[in-house]
Parts: C-alpha cells; sequence; structure tokens
C-alpha cells in the first residue's frame, strides 16, 4: 500500500530534550516537506526537500533541522525543543516538486508533539 | 506570493442543508487551488482541485468548488450536508508558473471547521 508514515504518532517530552520524528514514503517520491499545524494558522511549511542530499527552508524552519540521505525517509529534528513547538506535525510527499504544486501531494497521518 | 483567506474559522449547518465554505486566493500567477479535508485524529486528503481545466470542479463525497478568477474565489459546496462530513477543511493555492523557490509549494488556508447538526 502506498503511504507516508511517520513516528511517533504521539510524543510527549521536556524542554531542551533532542527528539527526532521520522517520515518514510514507499512511493519513490522525490519530493518531500515537513508543516506543522496550529489552531487558527493552518498548516505552515517548515523544511522541504526536492531529492536526497537537497533541502531548504520553508516558511517556520527555527528551531528545526532535517536531513535526506536516503529518499524514502525525511527525519525532523528538534535538538532543542521548546514550548513554542508543541503542534501537530504532518510530513508530506510527491512525485515531484512540480506534482506537488499540483495537489498530488500525499499527508502523513500526523505525529502530535507536546513539550513541557 | 501566493495566499488564501478562508472566512469563518466555524461553520455549522443542520443535516441535509447546504453547505458553503469560503475561500478567497491571492495569486502573482495563475493558480492552482485545492480543498483539503481533515478528519479528526487524521491526516489531510485532498478533495477536489483546479488546475486551469473547467472552472466547476466536482470532488469526492459530492463535494464540489467553483474557480472565479473576477472575484478570486474559490468556495466548496455541497447541496446537502451529512453528519459523516463533520471535519476541518483547508483550502490551499500553489503557482501554476515557474516562480523559483514558491513552485510546487501549497500554501494553506486557516481552516474552516464544519459541524453537523441532527
Amino acid at each position: 500500500e502506498a503511504q507516508v508514515t511517520q513516528n511517533p504518532r504521539y510524543l510527549i517530552t521536556v524542554t531542551g530534550k533532542k527528539l527526532t520524528v521520522t517520515c518514510s514514503q514507499n512511493m519513490n517520491h522525490e519530493y518531500m516537506s515537513w508543516y506543522r499545524q496550529d489552531p487558527g494558522l493552518g498548516l505552515r511549511q517548515i523544511y522541504y526537500s526536492m531529492n536526497v542530499e537537497v533541502t531548504d527552508k520553508g516558511d517556520v524552519p527555527e528551531g528545526y533541522k532535517v536531513s535526506r540521505k536516503e529518499k524514502r525517509n525525511f527525519p525532523l529534528i528538534l535538538e532543542s525543543p521548546s514550548p513554542n513547538q508543541t503542534s501537530l506535525y504532518f510530513c508530506a510527499s510527491s512525485p515531484t516538486r512540480l506534482a506537488g504544486g499540483r495537489g498530488e501531494q500525499f499527508f502523513g497521518p500526523g505525529t502530535r508533539l507536546t513539550v513541557l | 506570493a501566493q495566499s488564501v483567506t478562508q472566512l469563518g474559522s466555524h461553520v455549522s449547518v443542520s443535516e441535509g442543508a447546504l453547505v458553503l465554505l469560503r475561500c478567497n486566493y491571492s495569486s502573482s500567477v495563475p493558480p492552482y487551488l485545492f480543498w483539503y479535508v481533515q478528519y479528526p485524529n487524521q491526516g489531510l486528503q485532498l478533495l477536489l482541485k483546479y488546475t486551469s481545466a473547467a472552472t466547476l470542479v466536482k470532488g469526492i463525497n459530492g463535494f464540489e468548488a467553483e474557480f472565479k478568477k473576477s472575484e478570486t474565489s474559490f468556495h466548496l459546496t455541497k447541496p446537502s450536508a451529512h453528519m459523516s462530513d463533520a471535519a476541518e477543511y483547508f483550502c490551499a493555492v500553489s503557482a501554476s508558473a515557474d516562480r523559483g523557490s514558491t513552485l510546487g509549494r501549497l500554501y494553506f488556508g486557516r481552516g474552516t471547521q464544519l459541524t453537523v447538526w441532527p
């Protein structure tokens, strides 16, 4: 089954404790991205990757890191989480960057992160 | 630059009533427009999209939207609401033409929570 998976689905942590949220897709997609969703703000893009070893900042990259060493994986790293990073995080992938812009974007189920 | 404004963060309708969710966009190039639906505790699912073909677009679950360039709008409608339509709906826009870093990026509205009363 074609899908985007995220782990963990739920995470409660404390300020400053490094964490990684994994994202994996099995569709051989080139383009992957991370969004955060906050009430009343919709989805905002954190980082995106056009292919292996190619990443770039989205609209709200502060406090996050990403890497793309393999085509299927795009982990999101919070090196020193803070309470303002409490949010719902979505990973998404699309065949290409252009296809993503045409709506061919597949979303993962989300990771709900709470930073105390 | 692309942006989307969704009018009304919450909309409530009775079962069987018309659903109308409003979306206005701003785009410096001809846009692609989308509606996504998010059911509780789930990810986003594409409901329908406009990519410069027919201006009236039909999606899943009986939803449709009409692209009106003169009004810069892409409102979502459904003639008769069902309890299962209760969800959050997001309008999104992307640039249809190559604009460097904005190419392929989706810009989302703030969302509209739809409640359906029995």
